[in-house]
């Protein structure tokens, strides 16, 4: 089935670095997502971007943090600077349209702040 | 609190078991729910939706929505040793996709020969 690709899929950073989580959605597709998941707690939204623009964001997605995809490239959030609770699994998912359609999601981006 | 609570923690289950997995939601807002399977090491996959009252089979699984009750359940029949994985419920807003699936805790689901 198509598969969402997340690289890397581990990345270690000092606290105060700029970290950039890249995602390869499914070719056809056209809303992008981020969720956060820190560890023994339940995966949340952050962010959903569609035809270059931010739709919706939650309380997560905070000031240091931006998503973009240029030129039909990768989706990426970026962190500037990171801090000790950004340390989380990030997913990101993609699907064609809003309404009944399924999420796809990658693997996961497990990022760990010093 | 969770706006999306899921029952039990975990489960052990025999292979060729039935394996019953719970889900409420707190929020009136939730019409939508989803389940999802997550095996060790990849991301989450649907399994399948249930936005109406009653019930929804697909092959080996069978989803129940009871939208007074903001209840769902998530059967499996016959279980299978790859059937083994976290499972989630998430739930969304029917008019407001964009802002993305609220997600339970999860249930860990175990199979046993």
């Amino acid at each position: 089935g198509p598969k969402v690709l997340q690289i890397p899929s581990h990345q270690i950073i000092d606290m105060g670095q700029m970290v950039t989580l890249n995602c390869d959605p499914v070719s056809n597709h056209l809303y992008f997502y981020w969720y956060k998941q820190i560890l023994g707690q339940q995966m949340e939204f952050l962010v959903n971007f569609y035809n270059g623009k931010v739709m919706e964001k939650s309380k997560l997605f905070k000031d240091q943090f931006s998503v973009e995809r240029p030129d039909g490239s990768y989706f990426t959030l970026k962190i500037q600077p990171t801090a000790l609770e950004d340390s989380a699994v990030y997913f990101c998912a993609s699907t064609p349209g809003l309404g009944g359609y399924e999420q796809y999601f990658g693997p996961g981006t497990r990022l760990t702040v010093l | 609190q969770q706006k999306v609570q899921q029952s039990p923690e975990s489960l052990s289950v025999p292979e060729g078991g039935m394996a019953s997995l719970n889900c409420t939601s707190s929020d009136r807002n939730f019409q939508y729910f989803w389940w999802y399977r997550q095996h060790s090491g990849e991301g989450p996959k649907a399994l399948m939706s249930i936005f109406s009252d009653g019930d929804k089979k697909e092959g080996r699984f069978t989803a129940h929505l009871n939208k007074a009750s903001l209840h769902v359940s998530l059967h499996i029949r016959d279980s299978q040793p790859s059937d083994s994985a976290l499972y989630f419920c998430a739930a969304s807003e029917p008019d407001n996709y964009a802002q993305g699936l609220t997600f339970g805790l999860g249930t860990r689901v175990s199979v046993f020969p």
